[in-house]
């Protein structure tokens, strides 16, 4: 069953404190992407690959960080930069200009 | 750089009536996308149009591309509670390449009173 997964579904970081979302597909999607959404609001793009071993920001990419290792795996770390990272954060990958497929999200909240 | 509104922001509807959203967008797009989230989910891939005035139906949604590709709209007919959700618009680019990162809208808030 193709998808994408993402982990966790909640996480809570405290001040200071770096932590990393995971995201892994297997629809064999060479384009992944990271949106940034909050309450009521739309989805703010905060980096994306389109190939392994390389990767672009986005609008919103400062305080945070991503790597494209893997074809399948495209992970994010929100760093202690990040002054107001409490917000859902969607993975998605795309075949070219296709429809994205998204994840289900991690939901992070800062303690 | 690219923007792409959307409206209504919210739209409160009672069970049966239409509804409608409009996205248009500051650049001409090589294709638009729509998007559905639930409350409380992701957002699901809808649908894409790609052609000048393409027009597609899925049941009760009807999809508009404008014929100068910068402007979309979506039409629910006779709404139904199961249609509660975040509709967004998603454009690409028409100068881009094969790859691209779309734009969203901000997004239409459907309430479908029972």
């Amino acid at each position: 069953d193709g998808g994408i997964t993402q982990s966790p579904k909640y996480l809570f970081r405290k001040e200071g404190q770096n932590v990393t979302l995971s995201c892994e597909q297997n629809l064999n999607h060479d384009a992944m992407y990271w949106y940034r959404q909050d309450p009521g609001q739309g989805l703010r793009l905060i980096y994306y690959s389109q190939i392994v071993n390389d990767f672009q920001k986005g609008d919103i990419a400062e305080g945070y960080s991503v790597s494209r290792e893997k074809k399948e795996s495209f992970p994010l770390t929100v760093t202690s930069a990040q002054k107001n990272p409490t917000a859902f954060y969607l993975c998605a990958s795309s075949y070219r200009t296709y429809g994205y497929t998204f994840g289900s999200g991690t939901r992070l909240t800062v303690v | 750089g690219q923007q792409v509104m959307q409206i209504p922001q919210y739209q409160h509807v009672q069970e049966g009536e239409d509804f409608t959203t409009y996205c248009n967008s500051s650049t001409t797009l090589s294709n638009i996308q729509w998007y559905k989230q639930r409350p409380g989910g992701h957002p699901v891939f809808l649908i894409q149009l790609v052609k000048s005035g393409e027009v597609k139906k899925q049941k009760r949604l009807t999809f508009q591309f404008g014929e100068a590709k910068k402007n979309s709209s979506l039409h629910i007919t006779a709404t139904q509670t199961t249609d509660v959700g975040t509709y967004f618009c998603a454009g690409f680019n028409a100068g881009g390449t094969s790859y691209g990162k779309l734009t969203f809208g901000q997004g239409t808030i459907l309430t479908v009173h029972p």
